[in-house]
């Protein structure tokens, strides 16, 4: 199975701050990595694809990066409402596992 | 936007069955396929299966081969998960996701999730 190893494991920032989460593959993944979003009590939410590439209606401060097996996540300006968990999963080898989650804290 | 619809939430006995649906809005999975991501509490995701509904196939975690059963009726645009031998360690929110299908330029095929359904909770208690 691949591993999906996210850091840090939680943060916490200002309104306005430029964040980033690292997700690290155990193998090369090309760019079959997906990121999503949870906040507490709901379902999941997608945010990105093939590590780069926005779902629709995500907002543009939301931003991906990486191939291989080295991946980030970066939110450019902080919102109140980014406050939740986020994960990255691979979609290259089954099982396609996911990451084990960072959570965003707003100081 | 398609929406996914899934079945309430169940409360079980350790040994036995539970059936989850996921109705796509529209009643039909087009081209896509369904996958099961499960969440226990206080816990991360964990995926468990896919179904590709227009190709009638399936394939599920190695973990969970022997306990759960992925399938879907193209009738009704309805897929079921079904986990049997149930215990206290499968109590969480299972949710579907649809997946979006596409194609590298090594012709490599791939799902990605693109929507959530909002999870239905199994509960396994004694």
């Amino acid at each position: 199975d691949i591993q999906m190893t996210q850091s840090p494991s939680s943060l916490s920032a200002s309104v306005g701050d430029r964040i980033t989460i690292s997700c690290r593959a155990s193998q090369g993944i090309n760019n079959y990595l997906a990121w999503f979003q949870q906040k507490p009590g709901e379902a999941p939410k997608s945010l990105i694809y093939a590590a780069y590439s926005l779902q629709g209606g995500v907002p543009s401060r939301f931003s991906g990066s990486g191939s291989g097996t080295d991946f980030s996540l970066t939110i450019s300006s902080l919102q109140p409402e980014d406050s939740a968990t986020y994960y990255c999963q691979q979609y290259k080898s089954n099982p396609y596992t996911f990451g084990q989650g960072t959570r965003v804290e707003i100081k | 936007q398609v929406q996914l619809v899934q079945s309430g939430a169940e409360v079980k006995k350790p040994g036995s069955s539970v059936r989850v649906s996921c109705k796509a809005s529209g009643g039909t999975f087009s081209r896509n396929a369904i996958t099961w991501v499960r969440q226990a509490p206080g816990q991360g995701l964990e995926w468990m299966g896919r179904i590709v509904p227009f190709q009638d196939i399936s394939n599920v975690a190695q973990k969970f081969r022997d306990r759960v059963t992925i399938t879907a009726d193209k009738s009704t645009g309805t897929a079921y998960m079904e986990a049997s031998s149930l215990r206290s360690e499968d109590t969480a929110v299972y949710y579907c996701a649809r997946e979006i299908g596409g194609s590298s330029w090594d012709n490599y095929y791939y799902y990605y999730i693109d929507v959530w359904g909002k999870g239905t909770t199994v509960i396994v208690s004694s």
